[in-house]
C-alpha cells in the first residue's frame, strides 16, 4: 500500500532546541493527523488538521496542513527530554465514509538533556 | 476519554499455533482497525471493520483473519502463526467518521513467534 514520505527518519537534538519534521505525498489528502508513540506504547493523537492551510497548536507543538494538500509539517518548540519518541503523520484521502489512514514511516526523536 | 484496551501486552507463541488478539473499545465507535508495526515500515493496515460482522481487508491481510461479533470488540486471528508474524500489533477505533477522522490506539501487543 501507499505510504507517506516522512522526514527526517531520526533526529538527535539538544534539550531546548526546536524540531521540525514533515510528510509529503504525490496525492491530495483531506485530513492530516500527527501522532506520538512512546517506547512500548500505542500512538497517541497530538493534532488533527482538516483544512488546507490550517495551522493548529497544542502546547509547544504546531502543525500545518499544506496549502497544496499534499504535505504537512510538525514543529516542536523548546524540546524537553519527555519529547523523546516516534512521531507519525497520517493522512486520509478522498471522499466517502472510509476512515482508512495512510501512515508515514515515523520520525524517531532523541533529546539530550 | 476514549479507551482502547488490548488483551495482552506481550505474547510468545510457537510456529503453527492459532493466536487470538483481542481489542475492546468503550466509546461505542463504529470503526475498528488492526495494524502491525515493524521498524522502518510504519503502521500497516491488516483489516478493519466499519460495523458489527462487517470487515474489509487492509494492505496486508494474508495470514490473518478477524471477527467482530459485538460492536465494542474486534479480534485478530492468526490461523497458523509463523515467525514472519513476529511484530507489534496495534488496534485502533474511530467514530462514525465525518467530519472527524481521528483514530485512537490501544497500547499494543508485542507478539513473538518462535
Amino acid at each position: 500500500g501507499q505510504q507517506l514520505n516522512q522526514s527526517p527518519q531520526s533526529m538527535f537534538i539538544q534539550e531546548g532546541e526546536d524540531v521540525s519534521m514533515n510528510c509529503t505525498s504525490s496525492s491530495i489528502f483531506n485530513t492530516w493527523l500527527w501522532y506520538k508513540q512512546d517506547p512500548g506504547e500505542g500512538p497517541v493523537l497530538l493534532i488533527a488538521l482538516y483544512k488546507a492551510g490550517e495551522l493548529t497548536s497544542n502546547g509547544r507543538l504546531t502543525a500545518q496542513f499544506g496549502i497544496t494538500r499534499k504535505d504537512s509539517f510538525l514543529n516542536i518548540s523548546a524540546s524537553i527530554p519527555s519529547d523523546v519518541g516516534i512521531y507519525f503523520c497520517a493522512g486520509r484521502k478522498g471522499s466517502g465514509n472510509t476512515g482508512k489512514l495512510i501512515f508515514g514511516q515515523g520520525t524517531t526523536l532523541q533529546v539530550k538533556p | 476519554d476514549v479507551k482502547v484496551t488490548q488483551s495482552s501486552r506481550y505474547l510468545v507463541k510457537r510456529t503453527g499455533e492459532k493466536v487470538f488478539l483481542e481489542c475492546v473499545q468503550d466509546m461505542d465507535h463504529e470503526n475498528m482497525f488492526w495494524y502491525r508495526q515493524d521498524p522502518g515500515l510504519g503502521l500497516r493496515l491488516i483489516y478493519f471493520s466499519y460495523d458489527v460482522k462487517m470487515k474489509e481487508k487492509g494492505d496486508i491481510p494474508e495470514g490473518y483473519s478477524v471477527s467482530r461479533e459485538k460492536k465494542e470488540r474486534f479480534s485478530l486471528i492468526l490461523e497458523s502463526a509463523s515467525t514472519n508474524q513476529t511484530s507489534m500489533y496495534l488496534c485502533a477505533s474511530m467514530g462514525a467518521g465525518g467530519p472527524e477522522w481521528e483514530q485512537y490506539f490501544g497500547p499494543g501487543t508485542r507478539l513473538t513467534v518462535t
